[in-house]
């Protein structure tokens, strides 16, 4: 299986400054036919299920605020939120789809500093 | 907009059978390239993917719980399940249901049910 490590586990950031958290995967999730990574970012509230964020590394999910973005290649990625807001306190996960089983980060908790 | 939601015991006892269900609404469970998944998350924890089911029938279990785990689907019904089986404490979780896009158009698993939280307590 293909292991996902992030870091930190968890960060607190002032309201308006950026987060990053780093995604680590133990193998490439690079698709070599497609050059595609195929590595997505999630974000889970308590009492929620996740939510997708982004997929295909940096590719925004429709009505994602454009404050997240993504990056990264091959087995480091990086999701970044530029202005951290109230309603971002959540746990972000990562997860590569390039194999099954889908595996997941142990996740990232962004609180308000 | 495809909608999933689980309904689930609640509470089992240990040794028992753990079963839920996903009722899928607002698209078809035959569609074709979507792979159909249970997810659970330990209290505070992470997330364990245990397995998927296509609607042909095929399915992939988790090492860890491939002794343990059946994923059904039921296509007449638009629905899919789960069974555990000789469940123990280490079992109590909220479990997901989701929809796993597989990559079609590049997209992950896409959408998720609210999750049911089973707690497994004599």
């Amino acid at each position: 299986d293909i292991v996902m490590t992030q870091s930190p586990d968890s960060l607190a950031v002032s309201l308006g400054e950026r987060a990053s958290i780093n995604c680590r995967s133990s193998q490439t999730i690079l698709y070599s036919s497609d050059k595609k990574n195929y590595l997505a970012w999630y974000q889970q509230k308590p009492g929620h299920p996740p939510k997708l964020l982004i997929y295909l590394a940096s590719t925004r999910e429709s009505g994602v605020p454009d404050r997240f973005s993504g990056s990264g290649s091959e087995t480091d990625f990086t999701l970044t939120i530029s202005s951290l807001q109230a309603e971002d306190v959540a746990v972000y996960y990562c997860q590569q789809y390039y194999t099954t089983p889908r595996t997941f980060g142990q996740g990232t908790k962004v609180e308000i500093k | 907009q495809v909608q999933l939601r689980e309904s689930g015991p609640g509470l089992v006892k240990p040794s028992q059978t753990l079963s839920v269900t996903c009722t899928v609404s607002g698209g078809s469970i035959n569609s074709i390239g979507y792979y159909w998944t249970w997810i659970r998350q330990h209290p505070g924890k992470g997330l364990e993917y245990m397995g998927n089911i296509y609607y042909s029938g095929n399915t992939y279990y988790s090492e860890s719980l491939k002794s343990r785990l059946t994923i059904s689907v039921d296509t007449s019904l638009n629905q899919f399940s789960l069974k555990l089986s000789s469940v123990t404490a280490a079992d109590t979780a909220v479990y997901f249901c989701a929809r796993d896009a597989f990559g079609v158009n590049g997209y992950p698993i896409d959408s998720w049910g609210q999750g049911t939280l089973v707690i497994v307590s004599s």
